[in-house]
């Protein structure tokens, strides 16, 4: 099994639905992350936790909720998607210890129609 | 002003070459950098990482780091298809509490 599991792997939905991204990790990492990949802009972190209750917004959080459910799962909310929403999304988790050193999920190819 | 800069590409480089990768930064606070390797469709992977001013080696990849100009490098050697890629460079801020990345830099190595 991946240590970092995102589902779905793809998603299309429509523009303003609610649609809830899931990552799961195996690595006993505290800090997990979610960015959003798109073409010529890299990867822009949306939203990152240290912990439970620890959970800070990242470069463009706006559109975006995310939920720590617990030390190994991070979820990511769209609480009303809409077409610019359309993007690959990674989660991320790495080690307080070496905290450059991350992990990446599979991503989520999300499209937004 | 993105915080890290890379040139897009793509870069082309022969087989067995060196191939050069740049990247710049503007936080002269940044205390950490590092070098992510992406295939098509997979998610990238950390393959150096870099603190200090100077180079660090490891195998066939070189990371260089010069915080006066501000600038981080990777530089590789035999140059082999399997290096094929997109190259992301990173910056840590304190404690590395996020990185922050560039926009890749998208390599081809021709046979």
């Amino acid at each position: 099994d991946a240590d970092v599991t995102q589902t779905p792997r793809n998603r299309i939905t429509k523009t303003g639905k609610r649609i809830m991204l899931e990552c799961s990790q195996t690595k006993g990492h505290d800090r997990m992350y979610w960015y959003r990949q798109d073409p010529g802009l890299g990867l822009q972190l949306i939203y990152y936790s240290f912990d439970v209750k620890d959970i800070n917004k990242g470069e463009i959080s706006d559109g975006y909720s995310v939920s720590r459910q617990a030390q190994a799962k991070f979820s990511l909310s769209l609480e009303s998607a809409i077409p610019n929403q359309t993007a690959l999304y990674f989660c991320a988790t790495s080690d307080e210890g070496d905290s450059g050193r991350y992990t990446f999920g599979s991503g989520t190819r999300l499209t937004v129609v | 002003q993105k915080e890290v800069e890379q040139n897009s590409g793509p870069l082309s480089v022969p087989e067995g070459a060196i191939a050069s990768l740049n990247c710049t930064y503007s936080d002269r606070g940044s205390q950490s950098f590092f070098w992510y390797r992406q295939y098509s469709g997979k998610s990238p992977e950390l393959i150096m990482s870099i603190y200090s001013n100077g180079d660090k080696e490891d195998g066939r990849f070189t990371a260089q780091l010069n915080k006066a100009s501000q600038y981080v490098s990777l530089l590789i050697r035999d140059s082999q298809p399997s290096d094929s890629a997109t190259y992301l460079c990173a910056q840590g801020t304190f404690g590395n509490e996020k990185l922050t990345f560039g926009t890749g830099t998208r390599l081809t190595i021709i046979p």
